[in-house]
């Protein structure tokens, strides 16, 4: 059971704003930073959001990513099609001397 | 180009063992925090194992499923990771990959290699 939780699915229409949102705790996003990483099928994961609220270059700004105590945020606006895939938060955690990843959120563009 | 290749999966039995390596170009590895995650078929991300930098004292952590049964390791002279794996078992079953912050401190792992299958199964 991931100690980082995120809801296991979202959706929405094209054009629509959607988040994701990852809960953990005092010993990981309370005191660490967040990244979120995106999968497609079948890929390697692709580093979505470092720093909390960074966006590597490449990443459309679309994408953004919030942090506010021990809970942290995605948010996707303008959805397309090409953003259905799976999501993921990590964060390193003190309480275990390693990195903790959510359960992912599967994405669906209806 | 930063490139991330995994190699040495395969087919084990359980109990058995088995050595990934994960060969590195592009940047300068000997300043990389280097890490393994896995991936079992229909289930989310796992970080297996973490090796910081030389630099930053070479400071080793694992996971606690693969914690004494698990090895990794890093050759800055080859630009290569490895990953001991004993005792396999078969929840063991995943795809494994070597992200990397590429040196850039709390940068993210931006880089990714493709994976490699390891099965553990009779």
């Amino acid at each position: 059971q991931s100690v980082l939780t995120q809801p296991p699915s979202a959706s929405g229409t094209p054009g629509q704003r959607v988040t994701i949102s990852c809960s953990g705790s005092s010993s990981n996003i309370g005191i660490h930073y967040v990244y979120w990483y995106q999968q497609d099928p079948g890929m390697a994961p692709k580093l979505l959001i470092y720093r909390n609220d960074q966006r590597p270059s490449g990443v459309p700004d679309r994408f953004s990513g919030s942090k506010s105590g021990t809970s942290a945020s995605l948010a996707i606006d303008g959805l397309r099609s090409e953003d259905e895939a799976d999501y993921y938060c990590a964060a390193s955690d003190d309480s275990l001397s390693g990195v903790l990843f959510g359960g992912g959120t599967r994405l669906t563009v209806l | 180009e930063v490139q991330l290749v995994e190699s040495g999966g395969g087919l084990v039995k359980p109990g058995g063992s088995l050595r990934l390596s994960c060969a590195a170009s592009g940047f300068t590895f000997s300043n990389a925090w280097m890490y393994w995650v896995r991936q079992a078929t229909g289930k989310g991300l796992e970080w297996v194992a973490r090796m910081k930098s030389q630099t930053n004292g070479g400071t080793i952590d694992y996971a606690a499923p693969v914690k004494g049964r698990f090895t990794i390791s890093r050759d800055d002279s080859r630009n290569t990771l490895y990953l001991e794996m004993n005792s396999l078992r078969s929840e063991d079953t995943a795809v494994y990959y070597c992200p990397t912050d590429a040196g850039i401190p709390a940068g993210g792992w931006a880089y990714w290699g493709q994976g490699i299958l390891v099965t553990v199964s009779s």
